[in-house]
């Protein structure tokens, strides 16, 4: 089956310690993107790739990193979590970027205390 | 930062009514945009990718339109059913692959 997987589905941990959301897709897509959604602001782009070894900042990068060492694979590394990165991520892939959809996970729940 | 505006923000509906709603973009640096349907509790799943300006899409009772000289998406609900009940999502793409989202239109259809 198609899949975008995101881990963990929920997590609730401390200020300053430094977590790893997983991502892997299986349709061998070139493009992958997270996204943080937040009440009231719509999904808001915090980084993408469009293949491997090559990543962009989207729109709110500021206290994240990603890498994309392999195709199905995009980290979403937080080396010093703050409250204020309490929020609903989604990674997404798609074969390519601009005129595909997008498939999303089923999102990850972080709160930062 | 390029902004998607989308209208209204929440919309309640009689089953049965037809219904539409608006997502505003720039109209330089067109290249693709997308609309999702996101149901509560699941994740957004596409429904139309719209490219050329004029481009008019439809799956069963949903319909979109695109002006990308004007900047403008309407997406059409013919009938409505309270399964659409739903937030419905557009995507900006510009150059292929930064990706903006409007806040979305929250559906909700009454029996």
């Amino acid at each position: 089956e198609a899949q975008v997987t995101q881990n963990p589905r929920y997590l609730i941990t401390v200020t300053g310690k430094k977590l790893t959301v997983t991502c892997s897709q299986n349709m061998n897509h070139e493009y992958m993107s997270w996204y943080r959604q937040d009440p009231g602001l719509g999904l808001r782009q915090i980084y993408y790739s469009m293949n491997v070894e090559v990543t962009d900042k989207g729109d709110v990068p500021e206290g994240y990193k990603v890498s994309r060492k392999e195709k199905r694979n995009f980290p979403l590394i937080l080396e010093s979590p703050s409250p204020n990165q309490t929020s609903l991520y989604f990674c997404a892939s798609s074969l390519e970027g601009g005129h595909q959809p997008q498939h999303f996970g089923d999102g990850t729940r972080l709160s930062i205390l | 930062i390029l902004n998607v505006e989308q209208s209204p923000q929440s919309l309640h509906v009689q089953e049965g009514d037809s219904t539409n709603f608006t997502c505003s973009f720039p109209s330089s640096n067109f290249y693709a945009l997308h609309w999702y349907r996101w149901e509560t509790a699941k994740s957004p799943e596409a429904l139309f990718v719209m490219t050329l300006n004029g481009d008019e899409k439809k799956k069963g009772r949903i319909s979109a339109t695109l002006n990308t000289k004007e900047g403008y998406s309407y997406l059409y609900i013919k009938g409505s059913q309270p399964e659409d009940s739903a937030t419905y999502l557009c995507a900006f793409n510009t150059g292929g692959f930064k990706t903006i989202f409007g806040a979305g239109t929250r559906l909700f259809v009454k029996a």
